[in-house]
């Protein structure tokens, strides 16, 4: 258990609509990243916040977006779905001291789009 | 930008040794990290290389040289429960807090 909770564990939603993923950083962390998973583009950078302030950007479509709100917590909002939305999509945290860096990952939500 | 280049898979005996090899290009270096990921699960921190040199966690080895833009993952002894996809990633920045390019991931099968 890496300490990151995310939910829904799952999603099935249909073209069009607009879905929330919610993600709780491990206690203390102040960086939040959205990664994207999928089949053919393998593991992409989304987005990170950092103390609830956007620091970096990635591969992220317009029709998503995210915040990080006072408690740290992070919600992506993804909007005018598409099929190829489909995908694992993971939040990750991690601590800004230490050698490694390492990102400590949530289980993730499967969303599937039909 | 960064690109990372990685086998897509890789199939290896349970006991034996198997190399995972990541070769990168990138704008700035800022350390080569190693995750697994087993089917269905999260990713998880390996091993982290920020300098030249082997770095030693138990049956995982990991290799760098920063003046060929390579890199490789060693496993040891392995067990049927090492069968997962490793993914090589570099930061993108030098502070602590910096997002992660992932490679493709190499699926390893290690079979009886």
């Amino acid at each position: 258990d890496s300490g990151v909770t995310q939910t829904p564990k799952h999603l099935i939603t249909a073209t069009g609509q607009r879905v929330t993923l919610r993600c709780s950083p491990r206690s203390g962390d102040l960086s939040v990243y959205w990664y994207q998973q999928s089949l053919d583009q393998g593991l992409q950078f989304l987005i990170q916040y950092y103390n609830g302030e956007e620091r970096a950007k990635g591969n992220i479509l317009e029709r998503f977006s995210a915040q990080q709100f006072p408690d740290l917590h992070s919600e992506l909002n993804l909007s005018s779905l598409e099929l190829g939305d489909s995908a694992l999509y993971f939040c990750a945290s991690s601590v800004a001291s230490g050698r490694s860096y390492e990102q400590y990952f949530g289980p993730g939500t499967r969303l599937t789009v039909t | 930008g960064q690109s990372l280049e990685q086998p897509s898979e890789v199939t290896a005996v349970e006991g034996a040794i198997v190399q995972i090899n990541c070769t990168y290009q990138t704008s700035g270096f800022y350390g080569l990290s190693w995750y697994q990921q087993h089917d269905g699960g999260a990713p998880t921190f390996l091993s982290y290389n920020g300098l030249d040199g082997l770095e030693e966690t138990g049956r995982f080895s990991s290799f760098l040289s920063r003046s060929d833009s390579y890199g490789y993952l060693l496993l040891q002894e392995l067990q049927m429960k090492d069968s997962a996809s490793y993914f090589c990633a570099v930061r993108v920045g030098n502070s602590g807090n910096t997002p992660l390019v992932f490679g493709k991931g190499t699926r390893l099968s290690v079979i009886a």
